[in-house]
């Protein structure tokens, strides 16, 4: 089955750090570009970062840019998002989501469940 | 960045009812646009790309038009299954990032 599965999230302190996993399966994953999207409790969708199949190419969100790394294992099919330094206006539900297969193609045709990060003290 | 509207915010319709949803982008993106149905609890599925595209397994009863500035949704006949909220989503190359819309709700009359 063709399917993402995030996990990681959790409740932090403000400051605090988490390491969230997305486990890609069903796929060739190494073919793919993938992104980290957020929703924050009651609100719309946020994009947070992208990298290119190989991770050579990586783009952040002027929200968490200098706070979130995004990175990639292709030989363990698995995405990454380490956020330091979280703040309450980071608490969200995050997914892992595909790029639209297709030169120019710019959209999500696959998503995770999801992995809430609440931040509080 | 390019940004995205949405109108209405939410509404109220009834089965077998014809719903149109409109995203209204602040600058020309020609036909780069998805639109997104997100049910409570559930992640975003994509229903339509390139403003017009039928993603595979979505119903027919979903369709997408507009180019420019302007984008419709249209569920022809709104089925029990399709109350949710709806997102359209388009990509701005400078500075990279994607955008969505601020989505719209549609419940039940």
């Amino acid at each position: 089955e063709v399917q993402l599965v995030e996990s990681g999230g959790g409740l932090v302190q403000p400051g605090g750090s988490l390491r969230l996993s997305c486990a890609a399966s069903g796929f060739t994953f190494s073919s793919y570009e993938m992104n980290w999207v957020r929703q924050a409790p009651g609100k719309g969708l946020e994009w947070v970062s992208y990298i290119s199949s190989s991770g050579s190419t990586i783009y952040y969100a002027d929200s968490v840019k200098g706070r979130f790394t995004i990175s990639r294992d292709n030989a363990k099919n698995s995405l990454y998002l380490q956020m330091n330094s979280l703040r309450a206006e980071d608490t969200a539900v995050y997914y892992c989501a595909r790029d639209f297969p297709g030169q120019d193609l710019w959209y999500f045709d696959l998503w995770g469940r999801g992995t809430l990060v609440t931040v509080s003290s | 960045a390019i940004q995205l509207t949405q109108s209405p915010s939410s509404l109220s319709a009834s089965v077998g009812d014809r719903v149109t949803i409109t995203c209204r982008a602040s600058q020309g993106i020609s036909s780069a646009l998805a639109w997104y149905q997100q049910k409570p609890g559930k992640a975003p599925k994509l229903l339509i790309y390139d403003a017009s595209s039928l993603e595979s397994g979505v119903p027919s009863r979903f369709s997408g038009s507009g180019s420019g500035t302007d984008f419709t949704l249209t569920i022809s006949s709104l089925q029990p299954e399709d109350f949710a909220t709806y997102y359209c989503q388009q990509f701005n190359s400078y500075p990279f990032s994607f955008t969505f819309g601020p989505g719209t709700k549609v419940d039940i009359k």
